[in-house]
């Protein structure tokens, strides 16, 4: 069985400061993992997804992410946010053979002018 | 707009009515996903098609609600005698198939309210 923990449910942060969402998996096997994003009354939209590779991840509007194995986490960074980031912020896993998302319960991002 | 789409975006339903909705995929995705979001927490699996066929049922799929993709494109579903429980956000996804987990794109999801 995979979980997936996101530990902030709210994160306030200052415009043009740096941002860190936490979010740490249980998983038996590899996993893909992936972040979303859900803007009010929208659906969700792929930030960033890891599969293989580079453990360093880049996505989109300026957001990276970094697979750590040994502390089975997937943080999403972004060094100077926007009031357009302003958002709910979704980390999924899933793995090979599997085709079904486990997602967080999500952290929602208010950025404060 | 070449997004997944679903209708209606909204419905309220009383209690113990059929409530029936569509989701339709980006037109080359063979795969389609709903999920199940509710008030504060992530989206939740309900079942998945690969094509016409229905590969996976999730545990929270009870025997009130069906799910169909009867050509392979676009999806319904059904609750029967809806209960104030199932006052949700229903998501629809679609993906390529392929060997590689694809990314799943959402449509704009179905809020459900059951009064």
């Amino acid at each position: 069985a995979q979980s997936v923990t996101q530990l902030d449910s709210q994160v306030p942060v200052f415009e043009e400061a740096p941002v860190e969402l936490r979010c740490n998996y249980s998983s038996s096997v590899s996993v893909y993992l992936f972040w979303y994003v859900q803007y009010p009354n929208q659906g969700l939209q792929l930030l960033l997804k890891y599969l293989s590779g580079s453990t360093l991840v880049k996505g989109i509007n300026g957001f990276e992410a970094e697979f750590n194995k040994s502390q089975t986490s997937f943080h999403l960074r972004k060094p100077s946010v926007h009031i357009s980031d302003t958002a709910e912020y979704f980390c999924a896993v899933t793995n090979f053979g599997n085709e079904k998302l486990t997602f967080g319960t999500g952290t929602r991002l208010t950025i404060i002018p | 707009d070449t997004g997944v789409s679903q209708n209606p975006r909204h419905k309220i339903t009383k209690r113990g009515q059929n409530v029936t909705f569509r989701c339709d995929p980006i037109s080359e995705h063979n795969r389609l996903y709903w999920y199940r979001q509710t008030l504060g927490q992530g989206p939740e699996f309900l079942t998945y098609f690969q094509n016409e066929a229905q590969l996976e049922k999730s545990r929270l799929l009870s025997d009130r609600f069906s799910a169909e993709r009867p050509k392979g494109s676009f999806s319904t579903l059904e609750i029967q005698r809806t209960e104030q429980g199932d006052s949700a956000m229903y998501l629809c996804a679609s993906s390529l198939g392929g060997g590689a987990p694809e990314t799943q794109y959402f449509g704009p999801g179905t809020r459900l309210l059951v009064l």
